[in-house]
């Protein structure tokens, strides 16, 4: 099974920052990688596909690169609404692996 | 719009046996994948199986095969998930998803709780 692991495992941030969220596999996945959002007690919502591509409706403010083995998802301006818990998933082979999340708070 | 709803959750013994249910509308059923994902209580996303849009294709995760069992009714525009042999580590929330490109998830549903306890 791929591996999947992401750092920080959380962060406090503010208001505006910049968020960069790192997402890692521990094989090679190509670009078939997610990522969510989670608030407690919601359902996740899927933010980004196939490494880059934002998820209709998806504001522009998140975004993702990388492929291989090594991605990141960026919040270029953090409201308080962004305040969440952030998974990866790979989808390059089955089963379809989950990081363990990154929580980002104040 | 796209909805994927829930039901069937509950408490049940270990041991015993559970039937989730996923009713989708809003889009075409027959043409997509599903997935059922879950979520331990205070604990990350486990993926544990999908079904190809005919059903001919089925794939689980190590920690549910030979106990849990996946379907469809593409005329109900339905997904299920069939559970035995239930354990303490089955407890969790567990999602109805639509596979969009290429596997990737873009609609989940609320979730339902299973709770296995004595």
């Amino acid at each position: 099974d791929i591996q999947m692991t992401q750092s920080p495992s959380s962060l406090s941030a503010s208001v505006g920052d910049r968020v960069t969220i790192t997402c890692r596999a521990s094989q090679g996945v190509s670009y078939y990688l997610a990522w969510f959002q989670q608030k407690p007690g919601r359902a996740p919502k899927s933010l980004i596909y196939a490494a880059s591509s934002l998820q209709r409706g998806v504001p522009p403010k998140f975004s993702g690169s990388g492929s291989g083995t090594e991605f990141t998802l960026t919040i270029s301006s953090l409201q308080p609404e962004d305040f969440a818990t952030y998974y990866c998933q790979q989808y390059y082979t089955d089963p379809r692996t989950f990081g363990p999340g990154t929580r980002v708070d104040f | 719009q796209v909805q994927l709803v829930e039901s069937g959750g509950g408490l049940v013994k270990p041991g015993g046996s559970l039937k989730l249910s996923c009713a989708a509308s809003g889009f075409t059923f027959s043409e997509y994948y599903m997935t059922w994902v879950r979520q331990a209580p205070g604990k990350g996303l486990e993926w544990i199986s999908y079904i190809s849009s005919s059903g001919t294709t089925i794939y689980y995760a190590d920690s549910v095969k030979g106990r849990f069992t996946i379907s469809r009714d593409n005329a109900k525009k339905s997904l299920f998930l069939q559970m035995n042999s239930l354990r303490a580590e089955d407890t969790a929330v567990y999602y109805c998803v639509r596979d969009y490109k290429e596997g990737a998830i873009d609609y989940w549903g609320q979730g339902t709780l299973v709770t296995v306890s004595s």
